[in-house]
């Protein structure tokens, strides 16, 4: 069983649209992650976020939203979609304070957003 | 913020021939990790390593915390490691709410392994 999946795994629509990309984790983790890759390969983070805090890395816009309708998913959700919001967009998981495994975190296959 | 550095930023080797990636970070850190990502895009996690030594097959580290370094090792390397190998760390403060933990990345090492 796939640990962290994400769907659409690729996407392609217009400027101006707002599209959802979802996420689950079967992993039984409190803690799920957005990160962004863009065309230079560079991984960044977007939000971390458990059912207690939300963390917004500063630079993100807000037509950028996460949604969590319960602990095993955290969708991301993208409003009046840029040309330069075109990147690969990874979900990942973590259970921090796990005996042995700290934080270590889990990604999904990624979804390749393309706007034209 | 940390600041992570990898090198080399490319790397081409034989199939056979060893390797060894660096990755050099500004500041203490509670994880560490070495992902590769493969040519279709997967991020594969190597090691959770935020100290000391881990091997697994082929592929060892070794993290240095006192030091702010840690070392990939790839032995007898094969055309299916090629790749981007990353390595990301967080500082996350232990008392701080778990939301707090969010890696960051280095910019990779672009490995391709010729026949």
């Amino acid at each position: 069983d796939t640990a962290v999946s994400q769907t659409p795994k690729y996407l392609v629509t217009q400027m101006g649209n707002d599209k959802s990309i979802k996420c689950e984790q079967n992993l039984g983790h409190d803690t799920m992650y957005w990160y962004k890759q863009d065309s230079k390969k560079f991984l960044k983070i977007m939000f971390s976020y458990n059912n207690k805090e939300l963390i917004i890395n500063e630079t993100v816009p807000n037509r950028f939203s996460p949604k969590s309708p319960d602990k095993a998913h955290l969708n991301l959700h993208i409003n009046s979609l840029e040309l330069g919001d075109s990147a690969v967009y990874f979900c990942a998981s973590s259970q921090p304070g796990r005996a042995g495994g700290g934080n270590e975190q889990f990604f999904g296959p990624g979804t390749r957003l393309t706007v034209l | 913020g940390i600041q992570v550095e990898q090198s080399p930023p490319d790397l081409i080797l034989q199939e056979g021939a060893n390797s060894t990636l660096r990755c050099n970070f500004s500041d203490s850190v509670n994880n560490l990790q070495w992902f590769h990502q493969n040519p279709w895009g997967q991020l594969i996690n190597l090691f959770y390593i935020p100290s000391g030594t881990k091997q697994n097959g082929r592929l060892s580290a070794t993290t240095v915390a006192t030091e702010r370094y840690s070392l990939l090792y790839i032995s007898s390397s094969q055309t299916t490691d090629s790749g981007v190998y990353f390595c990301a760390v967080d500082l996350a403060r232990r008392n701080s709410g778990a939301g707090s933990y969010q890696l960051t990345f280095g910019k990779g090492t672009k490995l391709s392994v010729i026949p």
